[in-house]
């Protein structure tokens, strides 16, 4: 079965500090991955995907994440992150059959304004 | 606005008793699925379905039940067989159960018990 690991399980940053948050998958054949964020009291929110070409992608509020196929890793950064940016974010790839999400355990970023 | 709803937003269940979390979605779309989200363990799947009338099990599908009678509804029956409901439940839907599809989630339902 396909699976994810987070690395960190609680970041804190002060603002206009860089992110990194690592994020490693066992590979399924097919790549297909996501970020998606939880802000408090929200729900899950897409950030960006992955599926194939360029393997930086930027997606949404100035996130951007790099596939290195070598490494099986799809680490989300940001290069000067906010107060806003307080949220728990959770890397996941794609049960290739069945379409459901398969989670890492999520990292919680909290930002120091 | 098109969405996902999932009422109600808190839950209370007693001892022996079963209850349903409603979710319903006016996206269309025709794959549906449930997650439990407990703290440090990310989402796990209960319970999927990829076309009305049909529904699968999950990795964590012991203690629930499901049914998807229509395209937009799919409603989860946590049952007295599951020993340790509390959590909090989301449910997501996805045009397609597609590899490249992404998923769309509702607010969730924070269950607990009495």
């Amino acid at each position: 079965a396909q699976s994810v690991s987070q690395h960190n399980h609680h970041v804190i940053l002060s603002e206009a500090a860089s992110l990194e948050l690592g994020c490693n998958y066992s590979y399924g054949g097919t790549v297909n991955l996501f970020w998606y964020v939880q802000y408090p009291g929200q729900h899950l929110q897409l950030l960006l995907k992955y599926f194939s070409g360029d393997p930086l992608v930027k997606g949404i509020k100035g996130f951007e994440a790099e596939f290195i196929k070598s490494k099986f890793s799809f680490n989300l950064r940001k290069p000067s992150v906010q107060w806003s940016d307080t949220a728990e974010y959770f890397c996941a790839t794609k049960e290739g059959s069945q379409g459901n999400l398969i989670f890492g355990k999520g990292t919680k970023l909290s930002v120091k304004p | 606005d098109g969405g996902i709803t999932q009422s109600p937003k808190y839950l209370f269940r007693k001892e022996g008793q079963n209850v349903t979390l409603s979710c319903e979605q006016n996206l269309n779309h025709d794959a549906m699925y449930w997650y439990r989200q407990d703290p440090g363990q990310g989402l796990r799947l209960i319970y999927y379905s990829q076309i009305v009338n049909d529904f699968q099990k999950g990795d964590i599908a012991e203690g629930y039940s499901v049914s998807r009678e229509k395209k937009e509804s799919f409603p989860l029956t946590v049952t007295s067989a599951q020993k340790n409901p509390t959590a909090f439940y989301l449910c997501a839907s996805s045009i397609s159960s597609g590899a490249n599809q992404p998923q769309h989630f509702g607010d969730g339902t924070r269950l607990s018990i009495l």
